[in-house]
């Protein structure tokens, strides 16, 4: 059982939008960056968004990321049979003082 | 481009130590963070450690008795020893930077380890 919230699976079709949320409190979401990955079958996770809402170099702004409060979300618009994959958020826990991830979400681009 | 590769043991006996070395380049360790990532099979991801500054360490508290992450700046890369190994510690474990922001930039393409019985 993480201590970050994540819905185990979304789904929506080619071209869509889709939104994955993050949900966890005042020791993490509320008080440190949040930070997503895509996975894909089989590789190394990726990073999509860090400082809450910021894209790496090479990340298409088909990504995004917001925060309020304790939760936290991934937007993906222009779904792509390509983003498949798991997605995971991840942040500081002040309380643990560790890193914590959610438990993942699947997403299938129907 | 920094690039993190991992390397050790592919298969563990149970109640042993695993230990496994990330090799770093195009990047110094003496900066950043440096972390130890697994991922069981079909299971999410858990984050095991880091270690930054100066051999400064923070360790995921369910692992906490059993972790030892170290460093080796000569040769540029930094370590993991998870002891007394179980069955339950059979995962692919990665080796990534967080270059201060809490974002895991640069991964390792990741290693299995297996343990045995």
């Amino acid at each position: 059982q993480s201590v970050l919230t994540q819905p185990p699976s979304v789904s929506a079709a080619p071209g869509q939008k889709v939104t994955i949320s993050c949900s966890g409190g005042s020791s993490n979401i509320g008080n440190n960056y949040i930070s997503w990955y895509q996975q894909l079958p089989g590789t190394a996770p990726t990073l999509l968004i860090y400082e809450d809402n910021k894209r790496p170099s090479g990340i298409p702004d088909r990504f995004s990321g917001s925060k309020s409060g304790t939760s936290a979300t991934l937007g993906i618009t222009g779904l792509q049979t390509g983003d498949e994959a798991d997605y995971y958020c991840v942040t500081w826990d002040s309380s643990l003082t560790a890193v914590i991830f959610g438990g993942g979400t699947k997403l299938t681009v129907l | 481009q920094v690039q993190l590769q991992e390397s050790g043991p592919g298969l563990v006996k149970s109640s042993e130590t695993l230990s496994l070395t990330c090799t770093v380049s195009g990047g110094s360790i003496t900066y950043n963070y440096w972390s130890w990532i697994r991922q069981p099979p079909g299971r999410g991801l858990e984050w095991i450690g880091h270690i930054y500054d100066s051999e400064s360490t923070n360790y995921n508290p369910s692992l906490k008795s059993r972790v030892t992450i170290s460093r080796d700046t000569s040769k540029n890369q930094f370590s993991l020893r998870l002891r007394s190994v179980t069955a339950a510690d059979t995962a692919v474990y990665y080796c990534a930077r967080d270059p201060g922001d809490g974002g895991l930039d640069h991964w390792g393409q990741g290693t299995l380890v297996t343990v045995s019985a």
